[in-house]
């Protein structure tokens, strides 16, 4: 069965920047796209683009362009998102989730990673 | 971009059904969209697809008293026979050619 699997909760002070990973599995990872989503405390769901798996191509949300980083490592089916200049705000929950094109429905999520910036 | 609007709560009792809505704005009513349950504490995961046409794929798994339909900008997601373990926020999903947009979610509560 398809299984996003994250990298575990990061404290950060402000500034500073994260970098979270995300192992697929289950299927072949080349042949999706890969989402990132995070969630602020009892906030809704914020998309923050997307990586072809297959050949890196990106699309970065206008609020985050600049600021984030998407790659993957095709050899170990790994995703990673970078956030840079990290401030009190980016306190979130972030997902991978995945679907099968750019512009098809989130199919699947990973269980997420909680990043706390604080000073 | 399109910009999805859900209302913040809904309340049902348990047995019976409750409709949620999800409305697109304006010219973006023909868009496809996605509805996702978030149980508490967890992550997010995937329901359906729906169309404007009001077909809708369900993923393997979801419940058959979990059901889709559409009318013009809107599009619903309805929960029959509800269970205490729908209780849950959902969120409807839609993305277009630079973006994907989630709207504001609905908390159900089953009483």
């Amino acid at each position: 069965q398809v299984q996003l699997v994250q990298s575990g909760t990061e404290v950060k002070k402000p500034g500073a920047s994260v970098k979270v990973s995300c192992k697929a599995s289950g299927y072949t990872f080349t042949t999706y796209t890969m989402h990132w989503v995070r969630q602020a405390p009892g906030q809704r769901l914020e998309w923050l683009g997307w990586i072809n798996a297959g050949n890196g191509n990106t699309k970065y949300s206008q609020k985050f362009q600049g600021r984030v980083t998407f790659t993957t490592d095709t050899s170990a089916s790994t995703a990673y998102m970078e956030l840079s200049s990290l401030r009190s705000e980016d306190t979130a929950v972030y997902y991978c989730a995945r679907s099968p094109y750019a512009q098809s429905p989130i199919d699947s999520w990973g269980q997420g990673t909680l990043v706390t910036v604080s000073s | 971009q399109p910009v999805l609007t859900q209302s913040s709560s809904a309340s049902a009792s348990l047995g019976s059904s409750v409709k949620l809505t999800c409305t697109l704005s304006s010219g973006h009513s023909s868009y496809i969209i996605a509805w996702h349950q978030q149980q508490p504490g967890k992550a997010p995961r995937y329901l359906m697809k729906l169309e404007d046409s009001g077909s809708y794929n369900k993923v393997s798994g979801v419940p058959d008293r979990f059901s889709g339909s559409s009318s013009g900008a809107d599009r619903y997601l309805t929960i029959s026979n509800l269970q205490f373990e729908d209780e849950a926020d959902y969120y409807c999903e839609t993305w277009d050619s630079n973006t994907h947009v989630f709207g504001t979610g609905t908390k159900v509560t089953v009483l």
